[in-house]
């Protein structure tokens, strides 16, 4: 049973540089959100979908692009690295918007140099 | 302004002896209310949750207890095992918003 799973796990990247972070989840969850925990400041939102084809933004959600073309998946997108997105990502998912508990990935760790 | 907030960020215990790890919130529209416990390189794992037309739930060892008028919940864990120790976030939602999560409080159980 893989739950959420996120790739890839650790990530250096130069600053202006683009990536992607991938989640998935098998629970066919409607609810899917990206956070980002750094020390001190807990778990912070960065955008989160309610369903396929819809999108929101979280607290922080400069330098980050989201799209939700299927159930399944919720890709991060970096458009152009800074070291302040230097971070510990994790990707979460629910049956519903706070109808219960958010369900986590790994993380994934990124680094911007 | 942090709406949750966990003021200790560390606490020690002693196997056998009761945890007692507090969160505090602002927002008085929030009206649920989760414990996650997250270890090292993994994802946060749901723990408890309480509503806020209750002032306690328990599960097993783990009890969270709501103090609405003063905006306060604590999550107890009796007795402490040395597994316990990991860092425990407090989260709180209004109805149909997004889970607001606080800073977290590393637990260590000494042996």
């Amino acid at each position: 049973n893989a739950g959420v799973t996120q790739t890839p796990k650790f990530q250096v990247l130069k600053t202006g540089q683009s990536m992607t972070l991938q989640c998935a989840q098998d629970m066919n969850h409607e609810y899917m959100s990206w956070y980002r925990q750094d020390p001190g400041m807990g778990l912070r939102l960065i955008h989160y979908s309610v369903g396929a084809g819809i999108t929101d933004q979280g607290e922080v959600p400069n330098g980050y692009n989201v799209s939700r073309s299927t159930t399944e998946d919720f890709p991060l997108r970096l458009l152009s690295a800074a070291p302040s997105q230097t971070s510990v990502y994790f990707c979460a998912s629910s049956p519903g918007h706070n109808t219960g508990e958010l369900f986590f990935g790994e993380g994934s760790r990124l680094t911007v140099l | 302004d942090q709406q949750v907030k966990q003021n200790s960020p560390s606490l020690s215990v002693q196997e056998g002896r009761i945890s007692i790890l507090n969160c505090d919130y602002t927002n008085s529209m929030f009206d649920y209310f989760l414990w996650y416990k997250k270890y090292p390189a993994e994802g946060p794992t749901f723990l408890i949750s309480i509503s806020s037309i209750k002032d306690k739930n328990e599960d097993g060892r783990f009890t969270v207890f709501l103090n609405k008028s003063a905006k306060h919940l604590s999550l107890h864990i009796v007795p402490s095992q040395p597994g316990d120790s990991a860092v425990y976030f407090c989260a709180a939602s209004a109805y149909g918003q997004n889970f607001v999560f606080g800073p977290g409080t590393r637990l260590s159980v000494l042996p």
